[in-house]
């Protein structure tokens, strides 16, 4: 069974530093893996997603990279803003339906 | 256009009530999915709809969970009995064809309370 782990749970930074939100996960047969944002008393907002064969993908200030033999995928945020505080979510995709396993989320603070 | 929507947007009930809730997937999306967000739980799969059939209800916590789309386009989660352990948010999502290719658009989530 798949299983997805965000550390820390939270985490508060200031303004203009750049970031990295790491997730791991335990089976490595996923067709891809994805990072989504989530404000609060929101839906999920899709910020990048990385197929199996990628390494990486880029929006922005994000880039997103992916590491399928180590399990490990990380969220890099450039420059930060105010306006990135939220809670990011990273999941993979290990089924044909394309169903999603979360992580439990990384609540991001960015102090001006 | 119109993204996911969902209602009602806040649901209180009784335990031991029946509760619907409804999804309006985008339109044109053939694949459909339920997820659960509960408080320390994260979110967990419920369900999958391509079209009007379910293939995958793996994901649905017990009998008294049950879901149903119609016309390829609305579904409804509907859970009997409620119990405590059943106060969520119950978050609906599509995409177009249900590929692995594909991102899943999320709706802003039905918050469930029972009392």
């Amino acid at each position: 069974k798949q299983e997805v782990t965000q550390i820390p749970a939270a985490l508060s930074v200031p303004e203009g530093e750049n970031l990295v939100l790491n997730c791991s996960f335990t089976d490595s047969a996923i067709y891809n893996l994805q990072w989504f944002r989530q404000d609060p008393g929101k839906g999920l907002t899709s910020l990048l997603l990385i197929q199996s064969s990628q390494r990486e993908q880029t929006s922005g200030r994000l880039n997103a990279s992916l590491d399928k033999s180590s399990g490990r995928s990380t969220l890099y945020i450039a420059a930060s803003q105010p306006g990135d505080s939220a809670t990011y979510l990273c999941a993979a995709c290990t089924g044909a339906n394309s169903k999603l396993t979360f992580g439990k989320g990384i609540t991001l603070s960015v102090r001006p | 256009g119109a993204g996911v929507s969902q209602s009602p947007s806040n649901k209180v009930t009784e335990k031991g009530k029946d509760v619907e809730l409804r999804c309006d997937p985008i339109s044109g999306h053939t694949a459909l999915y339920w997820y659960r967000q509960s408080l320390g739980q994260g979110l967990e799969f419920l369900i999958y709809f391509q079209g009007n059939s379910a293939p995958d209800k793996s994901g649905l916590p017990s009998d008294r969970f049950s879901a149903e789309r119609t016309g390829g386009s609305v579904s409804t989660l509907t859970i009997q009995r409620t119990q405590q352990e059943d106060s969520a948010v119950y978050l609906c999502a599509s995409s177009q064809y249900g590929t692995v290719q594909e991102t899943q658009y999320f709706g802003p989530g039905t918050r469930l309370l029972v009392l």
